[in-house]
């Protein structure tokens, strides 16, 4: 079935570092790759996405990049600070029942930035 | 737009009592989506809705669990009765066609 997966499940950096979280899916149908980050106690928020077409895509310190062929994609995250503090999705839709679109999350990643 | 606009934020109930959750999309989305959100299972997706039409209601964990969209502009998922292991956030989540998806502020639920 549709499957999303995340890694790492934790992720500790120290300020000023870099962090990289990595997804693979299963949907080769799938053209749409958001993130979501979500803070402790609030919503899940998006903080960037990209669609199948391209293979980055870069805003301020995010980056997020695109394997379509391997299936997998990655959310970079450069010169961390310590409000990047938060739990990551990645989330990939998938086509079912005419043609109507699924989001599946992945299983997050927490990540701590030390100071 | 106020966003997505779930409630109640907060709800404590016993178990075995009927509790209903609610959520108004963002006017002119086209999918609503319900996920339970607890710290063993992640962001698992209950069902969702597309034109108001329940189109994939495998996520749902039993006939406890029930969940209706009577018109574009609100949505219900009800459980009855409820039990202590459903205590979560319940989150909906709205958009249109194939972009991003908007979450409401979540509902948490405590069965004790």
């Amino acid at each position: 079935g549709e499957n999303v997966e995340q890694h790492p499940s934790t992720l500790s950096v120290q300020e000023g570092d870099s962090a990289v979280i990595k997804c693979t899916y299963s949907d080769s149908a799938s053209n749409y790759f958001p993130w979501y980050k979500q803070e402790l106690g609030k919503r899940p928020q998006l903080i960037i996405d990209i669609r199948s077409n391209v293979g980055e895509k870069k805003d301020q310190r995010i980056a997020v990049t695109l394997n379509k062929t391997a299936k997998h994609f990655s959310l970079h995250i450069t010169e961390t600070q310590p409000e990047d503090s938060a739990v990551y999705f990645c989330a990939a839709p998938t086509t079912g029942y005419s043609s109507a679109s699924k989001i599946i999350f992945g299983s997050g990643t927490r990540l701590s930035i030390r100071p | 737009d106020a966003g997505v606009i779930q409630s109640p934020r907060h709800e404590v109930t016993e178990m075995g009592q009927e509790v209903t959750l609610r959520c108004k999309p963002i006017s002119g989305h086209d999918y609503l989506f319900w996920y339970r959100q607890t710290m063993m299972r992640g962001l698992e997706l209950l069902i969702y809705f597309n034109n108001n039409v329940p189109i994939d209601d495998s996520g749902m964990p039993e006939d406890r669990f029930s969940a209706k969209m009577p018109n574009a502009s609100f949505s219900t998922l009800k459980i009855q009765p409820s039990e202590p292991r459903d205590s979560a956030v319940y989150f909906c989540a709205t958009r249109m066609g194939r972009g991003e998806a908007f979450f409401g502020q979540g509902t948490r639920l405590t069965v004790v």
